[in-house]
């Protein structure tokens, strides 16, 4: 049980596109989700906090307008990054939690390449 | 606010060998909790082991274990009998206050 999915796996945008990820659970219901930013050999960055049916809540640094996060049902939040540029390239990991509860449960991330 | 510290960049042990990832954290929080993850080559996150900071007990999952040493805000994961299949990255992150913060991590490699 407790299992995220994300999609796509990879993508590659064109500078100036935008792209979409969607980050899924499965098999329970999630009214939060986190999505986490990693760079090569480095830590995961927690960009944004989304609660179902409310605005996202973005960590300091983190541009709401380029970044735009929606958790419209219980087990879909999606990622969208607009006007990508290279410097978005990045893998990006998001989690879900049941309740208010400690414990999250990772997707398998997906790689985003801007060219 | 949290802070997770990984002093070991690196770490690499003998296969069957015992081995010890350093962890210290700091957080203002009362309730919090303790983890630490497994990344390996394929990214995905894995929970290793877990622990309740309101807990005394060292929490201990099959070949893994932790020391975790409250006043001093130490959380160290041992590794025991060790496995081709442990090399990965391994991350130590703290939960407070609705957020769950990482370390830098530590890359363990396990030579056969």
């Amino acid at each position: 049980g407790a299992v995220v999915s994300q999609h796509p796996s990879r993508v590659i945008c064109k500078s100036g596109t935008s792209v979409k990820i969607e980050c899924r659970s499965l098999d329970f219901q999630a009214t939060t989700m986190f999505w986490y930013r990693q760079f090569p050999k480095q830590s995961l960055m927690l960009m944004a906090t989304s609660n179902e049916g409310s605005k996202a809540t973005y960590e300091q640094g983190v541009e709401k307008d380029k970044f735009l996060i929606n958790h419209a049902s219980l087990t879909l939040s999606t990622l969208t990054v607009t006007s990508a540029h290279p410097e978005d390239s990045s893998f990006y990991i998001c989690s879900a939690r049941v309740g208010t509860g400690f414990m999250q449960y990772f997707g398998p991330g997906t790689r985003l390449t801007v060219t | 606010a949290q802070t997770v510290t990984q002093s070991q960049p690196e770490m690499s042990v003998q296969e069957a060998e015992t081995v010890t990832l350093s962890c210290t954290y700091d957080t203002s929080e009362s309730d919090y909790y303790l983890f630490w993850y497994k990344q390996p080559p394929s990214r995905q996150m894995i929970l290793v082991i877990r622990q309740e900071a309101y807990k005394q007990q060292n929490a201990t999952e099959n070949r893994f274990s932790v020391n975790f040493q409250k006043a001093a805000k130490s959380f160290s994961l041992k590794i025991s009998d060790s496995q081709l299949g442990d090399a990965a990255m391994y991350f130590c992150a703290s939960f407070g206050n609705e957020k769950l913060t990482f370390g830098t991590g530590t890359r363990l490699t396990i030579i056969p």
